[in-house]
């Protein structure tokens, strides 16, 4: 039982280049969510899912894509990376309702 | 949107001291977790407290949801707890499933 899985651990990207974060979770949860953490700041919501098909924007959704077609997987993807996207990155999931969520372990993602 | 607030921002302690983190929360919430962040930057689940008290070894939290506010209790700290503690909410409204971060507290223990 893997929990929740990100690739990759590490990324530098040149600005303008294109990218996908992957997470993948085996806890068959419906809701899926994507966090940014800056330097000093608590984690702020990109996109969620609450289940395969169905997506919706969060706090700072600007700059970034998302889909959901299977329960188990949610990519993130950069379309042209920009130094403000320089951050780590977190997945999460959980059950719907007001349930525990589990993170993985982060993507350091850095934009030259 | 649900304002969460975590103080102190910062925290130091020699090891074998005691201490207490508080989240206040804004609005009514239905979920309320507590996470610390090792120096690695990896998010570990310490408690799923919507309501009440629970207890897991050293660490300790109670949820007052009424007063809106958490608190996180560690005892006899050790260098091992060092990191960042956040408070996450969701507000109590239908289907809303957004977890929502305080700012954290940083807590540093010195031998």
């Amino acid at each position: 039982n893997a929990g929740v899985t990100q690739t990759p651990k590490f990324q530098v990207l040149k600005t303008g280049q294109s990218m996908t974060l992957q997470c993948a979770q085996d806890m068959n949860h419906e809701y899926m969510s994507w966090y940014r953490q800056d330097p000093g700041m608590g984690l702020r919501l990109i996109h969620y899912s609450v289940g395969a098909g169905i997506t919706d924007q969060g706090e700072v959704p600007n700059g970034y894509n998302v889909s959901r077609s299977t329960t188990e997987d949610f990519p993130l993807r950069l379309l042209s990376a920009a130094p403000s996207q320089t951050s780590v990155y977190f997945c999460a999931s959980s059950y719907i309702g007001a349930t525990e969520a589990f993170f993985g372990q982060g993507t350091r993602l850095t934009v030259v | 949107g649900i304002q969460v607030e975590q103080s102190p921002p910062d925290l130091i302690l020699q090891e074998g001291a005691n201490s207490t983190l508080r989240c206040n929360f804004s609005d009514s919430v239905n979920n309320l977790q507590w996470f610390h962040q090792n120096p690695w930057g990896q998010l570990i689940n310490l408690f799923y407290i919507p309501s009440g008290t629970k207890q897991n070894g050293r660490l300790s939290a109670t949820t007052v949801a009424t007063e809106r506010y958490s608190l996180l209790y560690i005892s006899s700290s050790q260098t091992t707890d060092s990191g960042v503690y956040f408070c996450a909410v969701e507000r109590d409204s239908y289907n809303t499933d957004k977890l929502i971060f305080g700012t954290g507290t940083r807590l540093q223990v010195f031998p």
